[in-house]
């Protein structure tokens, strides 16, 4: 079975620019998490889609979102890039959607490496 | 937020030595579990642990919850190079988002 893919891996943008990350799930897994994944800050969590709608959403500015279609297969776009926003960010698909107990695994993918200028 | 801390941030170790991280909170979870990240690729689940006191065991990995169920530890016997990688704790909060700890850099030399 597939695992989880990204595309792209490396991305390089400019202050001001707009990007789009997609995400493929595992066949089968409706649930996508993104996450942004920095030095200073660690993984933090973005956002969680299931069944097409947002189910969850981390603190982070509107400039963020995502969107997830019928396939699964998920996207998230950041606005306005900023030089903090340069980041790995990674895709998660489980089962079913999280909840207050860690009943369903997480598999993430390679990541997106984004870097601002 | 429930905030996880890790420690130490950094470990460096001989091949053949034991090592122990260290994942800490002032919140009770109901569960935790433990990522190993390798370079250029993402987390990848070691183990979940439910039960405050629990003992679970992978290969040369030990994993344990506090009675408290508010820290873990993973210890690693006579460590090789191949367990090298950024070690990260991850519990879920009342709001159902996962909280990653900063995360222990473990390089095992050979």
């Amino acid at each position: 079975k597939a695992g989880v893919t990204q595309t792209p891996r490396y991305l390089i943008k400019t202050r001001g620019q707009q990007v789009t990350l997609s995400c493929s799930p595992i066949s089968g897994h409706r649930s996508v998490s993104w996450y942004q994944q920095t030095p200073g800050q660690g993984l933090q969590f973005l956002f969680e889609y299931f069944s097409e709608t947002q189910r969850n959403k981390g603190n982070f500015p509107g400039r963020f979102s995502g969107r997830q279609f019928s396939n699964s297969r998920s996207e998230m776009n950041v606005s306005t890039l900023e030089l903090g926003d340069s980041a790995l960010y990674l895709c998660a698909s489980s089962l079913l959607a999280g909840g207050p107990t860690l009943q369903e695994t997480q598999y993430f993918g390679p990541g997106t490496r984004l870097l601002v200028l | 937020t429930q905030l996880l801390e890790q420690s130490p941030q950094f470990l460096s170790i001989q091949e053949g030595e034991n090592l122990t991280v260290y994942c800490n909170s002032s919140s009770v979870f109901s569960s935790l579990q433990w990522y190993r990240q390798e370079p250029g690729e993402g987390p990848v689940l070691l183990v979940t642990v439910v039960t405050g006191g629990e003992v679970k065991k992978l290969k040369r990995l030990t994993f344990q919850f506090g009675d408290a169920r508010k820290d873990s530890s993973l210890h690693i016997t006579a460590a090789q190079p191949g367990d090298t990688g950024l070690y990260l704790c991850a519990g879920p909060g009342n709001d159902y988002k996962l909280s990653f700890g900063a995360g222990t850099t473990v390089t095992v030399r050979a």
